[in-house]
């Protein structure tokens, strides 16, 4: 079975400050990996996500992830915090199913909290 | 905006009662996934379907069902409410059932069973 983990349910940082949300995946095959986000009251949405074209994946907003195999890793991060980052993340991993093949879900982590302080 | 419609935004019943909440996804999707997101239990899958067939279930309980429409919009029925039903449910829709594709998630329906 396929989970994800992510290390700290909130992470506290200073504007202009690098922020850095650690996610663990456990999976048998190579998987497809995704970093969402949800700001109060709202939907998640999508920030980026790895398919095995390119370990380090650029996405929205000026974040990037990068997918490490040896240490079963995809670790967001953002070089400097602006205030409208504050929300929760989401990590989560495409459910293959029962024989390997993909069902479409996703499996997420727990969530982190980002604060940005000023 | 995500494209993807949920209806109502807020709902508030009581225990034993029955709800039915509405998703409309994106155009052009075919597929349609029901999270529920609570404070314990995070954000579970619950149910999918494609092109108006059942293709994955989740953690679903029994007094739950879906069902998806011609017209591809999604309905999710919750029976014998019990307190503990109370989350943000979310709908999601994405062209296929690949798990490369992007799920586009609605604003989410917050169910309060008093």
């Amino acid at each position: 079975a396929q989970s994800v983990t992510q290390l700290g349910s909130h992470v506290s940082v200073s504007e202009g400050a690098l922020v850095l949300l650690r996610c663990n995946y456990s999976s048998s095959v190579p998987p497809y990996l995704f970093w969402y986000v949800q700001y109060p009251n709202q939907g998640l949405q999508l920030l980026l996500k790895y398919t095995s074209a390119a370990t380090l994946v650029k996405g929205i907003n000026g974040f990037e992830a990068e997918f490490k195999k040896s240490e079963t890793s995809f670790h967001l991060t953002k070089p400097s915090a602006h205030m409208s980052d504050a929300a929760e993340y989401f990590c989560a991993v495409s459910d293959l199913g029962n024989y390997g093949g993909s069902q479409g879900n996703l499996i997420f982590g727990k969530g982190t909290k980002l604060s940005v302080k000023p | 905006d995500s494209g993807v419609t949920q209806t109502p935004k807020h709902l508030i019943t009581a225990t034993g009662q029955r709800v039915t909440l509405r998703c409309s996804p994106r155009s052009g999707d075919l597929s349609v996934y029901w999270y529920q997101q609570s404070l314990d239990q995070g954000l579970q899958f619950l149910i999918q379907y494609y092109n108006g067939e059942e293709r994955a279930k989740g953690n679903i309980l029994e007094r739950f069902s879906a069902q998806q429409f011609p017209d591809l919009h999604s309905e999710l029925n919750l029976s014998s409410l019990e307190l503990g039903d109370s989350a943000l449910y979310f709908c999601a829709s994405s062209f296929g059932t690949s798990g490369i594709e992007t799920q586009y998630f609605g604003p989410g329906t917050r169910l309060l069973v008093l």
